[in-house]
């Protein structure tokens, strides 16, 4: 089956611009978790959606960034406006259902200058 | 928030030696995971460990579910150049939402 799809892959922007990041999950995952990796450091859950709901946003910094999974599939991952601390990888990853494997993409990323 | 402890940093070994890595954590977690990470790349699941006290290989890779329920270890027997990448565990705490906590990594290197 199909991996977890990202895009895009690579991207530099200058502080206070925006930016998006795109996900597709594993067809037929219900769970869809955004994760932010720093440099030297494991990633850290940003938000997890269960279908078309937030179930933990609990560490996504609200002034600056914005989830939506409208249709239950495919999500999106905002910035706006960036700063040059959110420099890191952003990763997609996706579950069957809570508390099942989860699964990673290739990651997207960001370089803010 | 809850942490992990992933030991050692970082590993420069030479081939055909045998890896070993743990981590530990100050409360329970219901599922353990080991991924792997290549430079560029996301993580990727090695092995899954879903008991305590479970002991599961993958290949060349071993892994176990410690009994108390807050620690891991991984395995590697008889590294290749290829093994090369970085190690994370991730743990399930118990009543969490199937969210991962990472450990901060264990970077190996191998000398063919």
């Amino acid at each position: 089956e199909a991996g977890v799809a990202q895009s895009p892959r690579y991207k530099i922007i200058e502080k206070r611009q925006s930016v998006a990041f795109w996900c597709n999950p594993i067809s037929g995952h219900a769970t869809l978790y955004w994760y932010q990796q720093i440099l030297g450091q494991g990633p850290k859950l940003l938000i997890q959606f269960q279908n078309n709901g937030v179930v933990d946003d609990s560490q996504l910094p609200k002034d600056r960034f914005s989830a939506e999974r409208l249709k239950g599939v495919d999500s999106t991952l905002k910035i706006q406006p960036a700063k040059l601390e959110d420099s890191a990888v952003y990763l997609c990853a996706s579950s069957r259902y809570r508390g099942n494997t989860i699964y990673f993409g290739e990651g997207s990323w960001l370089t803010v200058v | 928030g809850q942490q992990l402890n992933q030991s050692p940093q970082s590993m420069f070994i030479q081939e055909g030696e045998d890896v070993s890595m743990n981590c530990t954590s100050s409360s329970i977690f219901n599922t353990w995971l080991w991924y792997k990470q290549d430079p560029g790349e996301g993580p990727v699941l090695l092995i899954a460990l879903y008991k305590a006290g479970e002991l599961t290989s993958n290949g060349r890779l071993t892994a176990q579910f410690g009994i108390t329920r807050k620690d891991s270890f991984l395995n590697i027997s008889a590294s290749i150049p290829s093994d090369v990448g970085i190690y994370f565990c991730a743990g399930q705490p118990g009543g969490s939402q199937g969210n991962l906590i990472f450990g901060k990594g264990t970077k190996l290197s191998v000398k063919p």
